[in-house]
């Protein structure tokens, strides 16, 4: 089975803290993405990544940073976090572009900002 | 701005019902659209998907219907069960990007 790993399950957090979200997947996927999800706006895209050491900016990029430095790892960071960004937040995996479009996904970690 | 509505936003049903939720999106370059499936707790889980290439795709009590021109699609849960109570979000993507947009999810209770 496709397994993908979330570090933190729950985190609190002050404002102004720098955050750091990790990921793990274990089936040699290509593509891996960190969506957060809030009641009532679904799963938006913060970044998502195709390959080692590259990013892409997904739909709402700000306050937001991702790291790639190993193919199975994918980490989100928040510099500086602040309570708006206090949200359940999922990472997920996925084969090369072009397959069955099918994303594997974390139980996701909840932040909260105080 | 790539959309996709999601409607309703909550729904209740009774054992042995059909539940049905609607999406409804705007970019015509989207090729592919799955279902997704969250139990409380857990992240979301592909139920079902669907290409424009055909109008209906069924698995076991899961039914897809797709309107290309009307650009909408639904989710139709036959004989509903209690088991069935999670949350759906519906999606669209061009499979060249892998990048799925959303719908914003229903909330769907089945009571026996």
């Amino acid at each position: 089975d496709v397994k993908v790993t979330q570090s933190s399950r729950y985190l609190v957090k002050r404002t102004g803290e720098k955050v750091f979200l990790e990921c793990v997947q274990d089936m040699d996927h290509e593509n891996m993405f960190w969506y957060r999800q809030d009641p009532g706006l679904g799963l938006r895209l913060i970044y998502f990544s195709y390959d080692v050491k590259m990013k892409e900016k997904g739909d709402i990029p700000e306050g937001y940073s991702v790291s790639r430095e190993k193919k199975e790892r994918f980490s989100l960071i928040l510099e500086s976090a602040s309570t708006n960004q206090t949200s359940m937040y999922l990472c997920a995996s996925s084969f090369w572009t072009g397959t069955t479009g099918e994303l594997f996904f974390g139980e996701g970690s909840r932040l909260t900002v105080l | 701005q790539q959309q996709v509505k999601q409607s309703p936003q909550s729904l209740i049903v009774q054992k042995g019902g059909i539940s049905i939720i609607n999406c409804a999106y705007e970019n015509t370059a989207f090729d592919y659209f799955p279902w997704y499936q969250q139990f409380p707790g857990k992240g979301p889980a592909l139920l079902i998907a669907i290409r424009p290439d055909v109008s209906e795709k069924k698995e076991g009590r899961f039914t897809i219907s797709f309107n290309k021109s009307a650009k909408q699609f639904s989710l139709h849960i036959m004989d509903s069960q209690p088991g069935d109570s999670a949350t759906y979000f519906c999606a669209a993507s061009n499979l060249d990007t892998d990048k799925l947009i959303f719908g914003t999810g229903t909330r769907l209770q089945v009571f026996p």
